[in-house]
């Protein structure tokens, strides 16, 4: 987990609120990543991000949004648009991008799960 | 269109014995294969990784894989298992020819290994 922090580690959420998980990592990496982890389904990509002020959206990427202004930071918002919110979100990041010829491995934070109420 | 499969949701193994977890995938091309690790109420620790060359690949802890690409698998194995390796094991595929440049995951298999 060294290297990307996540925050808060637990998060509560009202039903029609948006709420925003922290993600923020200082190996100097080009590319982030956002994913939700549900039991028994694996990790699922939410959003990427290549480079500064560039992301892309992942395979679920309804209700969720992001931003990308420092290259150290890529915090996801969780709107009132995605229904079912609870889950454990994982940020994780790498050094050189989403290249098709990356071999680059993909490092992890702890996680931030989300109960909504 | 890349996908992974890991077959079993669960293995057993006790201690002192030997492991394995199985990954089998589908790509076009070559894939780049990758084994994490999850304690529970944490983020994944990369294990280790196959790109090219020996099809034999060592990781952290003791764990290593070996990619067949005539059977499309890279099983995870251990030699001898310990209680303290009890997590969740996730396999994950990239496959460098596609347009999908980024990893897709299993869905994790769960190693139980008992004292």
């Amino acid at each position: 987990d060294g290297g990307i922090t996540q925050s808060p580690k637990y998060l509560f959420r009202k039903e029609g609120q948006n709420v925003t998980l922290s993600c923020e990592q200082n190996l100097n990496h080009d590319a982030m990543y956002w994913y939700r982890q549900d039991p028994g389904q694996g990790l699922r990509l939410i959003y990427y991000s290549q480079i500064v002020n560039d992301f892309q959206k992942g395979d679920i990427a309804e209700g969720y949004s992001v931003s990308r202004e420092k290259k150290e930071s890529f915090p996801l918002t969780v709107t009132s648009a995605q229904k079912n919110p609870t889950a454990f979100y994982l940020c994780a990041s790498s050094k050189k991008g989403t290249a098709q010829t990356s071999t680059d491995t993909q490092y992890f934070g702890p996680g931030t799960r989300l109960t909504v109420l | 269109a890349q996908s992974v499969a890991q077959p079993e949701d669960q293995v057993n193994v006790a201690e002192g014995n030997p492991l394995t977890v199985k990954c089998t995938y589908s790509v076009s091309g070559n894939p780049y294969l990758f084994w994490y690790v999850q304690y529970p109420n944490r983020g994944l620790q990369f294990l280790l990784k196959y790109i090219t060359g020996d099809n034999l690949v060592k990781g952290s802890y003791g764990f290593e894989a070996e990619f067949n690409k005539s059977q499309t698998s890279f099983h995870l194995k251990k030699p001898s298992a310990l209680v303290s390796d009890s997590a969740l094991y996730f396999c994950a595929v990239r496959d460098p020819n596609s347009g999908y440049s980024t990893l897709t995951f299993g869905k994790g298999t769960m190693l139980l290994v008992s004292p």
